[in-house]
């Protein structure tokens, strides 16, 4: 059973472009709501996390929306850069934070075309 | 300030065997926990373990298990190698529920 599903698989996206990347889940208990970039031959670093008691948060081109009635959060990447490209993870855990038990979608592969 | 450390950083081992992979947290970091990635199944949790105790386990078989140390350091082995455990092992810490750190993983391949 996949609790966090993920969308699309992959994504190419101009310079200076926008892309979206989607995730729903199934879990109600779910109170984490993390996004990590990995690069090739490198772990997941965390990019940003919402919490549900907020519905958008922002850091820098990065922003997250959650819709706890949908049960649905999407990460938004702003003027997207070459250096962007990689792939990306959402997850969620029960833990409110860390990286204990968290459950991930299957990522994106994200390529920003120059 | 050094980051998550896991050695090796390669490994192949024969069907049957065992091995244990090992993992130094940033300093500081009491919570350490495992993760599996594979193309097939993507990242998948496998324990966590804080202050030397299991506090959370995945749904993997009894053939993966996991110690850590009083220094935090951490430890995974698995047991009787089938092929389909060829992945990328990762580790991560954090201070309690803060950021979480990986490390580069170990990629093990089993034959």
């Amino acid at each position: 059973q996949q609790q966090v599903k993920q969308s699309p698989q992959s994504l190419i996206v101009q310079k200076g472009g926008i892309s979206i990347i989607n995730c729903a889940y199934e879990n109600t208990a779910f109170d984490y709501f993390p996004w990590y970039q990995q690069f090739p031959g490198k772990g997941p670093a965390l990019l940003i996390a919402i919490r549900p008691d907020v519905s958008e948060k922002k850091e820098g081109r990065f922003t997250i929306s959650f819709n706890k009635s949908a049960k649905q959060f999407s990460l938004h990447i702003m003027d997207s850069q070459p250096g962007d490209s990689a792939t990306y993870f959402c997850a969620a855990s029960k833990g409110g934070g860390g990286a204990d038990g968290l459950t991930f979608g299957k990522g994106t592969h994200l390529i920003i075309q120059p | 300030k050094a980051g998550v450390t896991q050695t090796p950083r390669y490994l192949i081992k024969t069907r049957g065997q065992q091995v244990t992979l090992s993992c130094s947290p940033i300093s500081g970091h009491r919570s350490v926990s495992w993760y599996q990635q594979t193309p097939g199944q993507g990242l998948q949790f496998l324990f966590e373990y804080f202050s030397e105790t299991q506090r959370n386990k995945g749904n993997f078989p009894g053939r993966f298990s996991g110690r850590q140390f009083s220094n935090s350091r951490s430890e995974m082995n698995v047991s009787t190698l089938e092929l389909g455990d060829s992945a990328l092992y990762l580790c991560a810490s954090s201070i309690g529920r803060s950021e979480a750190f990986f490390g580069q993983g170990t990629r093990l391949t089993v034959v």
